[in-house]
């Protein structure tokens, strides 16, 4: 089982640039997540989807976009990257109440 | 909005030893879930230990107990007989039981095993 599958796992941006962050999760999970790791922030959702087809903003939406592309499969983009998105990404998904990690995108924006 | 708060940025502790880390939430909620995650330098995350609010008894796994005071709102991890591969990061998790999915993290607990 491959779980949860983040691509790719480190990156390198210049400000402004743009990327999207590739998320899939093959255990048919409904409920799919984005959130960034900060140091001495812990892990803040920035977007999430209950089901295919919706999204909504989490605590820190501002400077990305989301899609649900199918039920496996939850996109993060960057559109103009800025230095202050240099974090540790990663995608979840959840059934029921447990969640399942990817094993995160190291992101530096320069 | 629900709140977790971890209060010991670090912790270390002697290998064979027991430790206990902290976390305290603020919640209106009635029904919800807690959990401790595991961040190995990996940097996977991994589930420890999960409670339900409704439950009375005291979530255990093998070395991993909590010690959960609803009304103090507080939930604490107990990891006895520590090992190396102890040595991550603990974050502290809440999710309500109803509505949105959304889980809620404290900002961690680096703890280190000292051989």
């Amino acid at each position: 089982n491959a779980g949860v599958t983040q691509t790719p796992k480190f990156q390198v941006l210049k400000t402004g640039q743009s990327m999207t962050l590739q998320c899939a999760q093959d255990m048919n999970h409904n409920s799919m997540y984005w959130y960034r790791q900060d140091p001495g922030m812990g892990l803040r959702l920035i977007y999430y989807s209950a089901s295919e087809g919706t999204t909504d903003k989490g605590e820190v939406p501002n400077g990305y976009n989301v899609s649900r592309l199918n039920k496996r499969e939850f996109s993060l983009r960057l559109e103009s990257a800025a230095p202050s998105q240099t974090s540790v990404y990663f995608c979840a998904s959840s059934e029921v109440e447990k969640l399942f990690f990817g094993s995160g995108t190291q992101l530096s924006v320069l | 909005a629900q709140t977790v708060t971890q209060s010991q940025p670090e912790m270390s502790v002697q290998e064979a030893e027991t430790v206990t880390l902290s976390c305290t939430y603020d919640t209106s909620e009635s029904n919800y879930y807690l959990f401790w995650y595991k961040q190995p330098p990996s940097r996977q995350m991994i589930l420890v230990i999960r409670q339900e609010a409704y439950k009375q008894q005291n979530a255990t796994e093998n070395r991993f107990s909590v010690n959960f005071q609803k009304a103090a709102k507080s939930f604490s991890l107990k990891i006895s007989d520590s090992q190396l591969g102890d040595t991550a990061m603990y974050f502290c998790a809440f999710r309500t039981s109803f509505g949105n999915e959304k889980l809620t993290f404290g900002t961690g607990t680096r703890l280190t095993i000292i051989p």
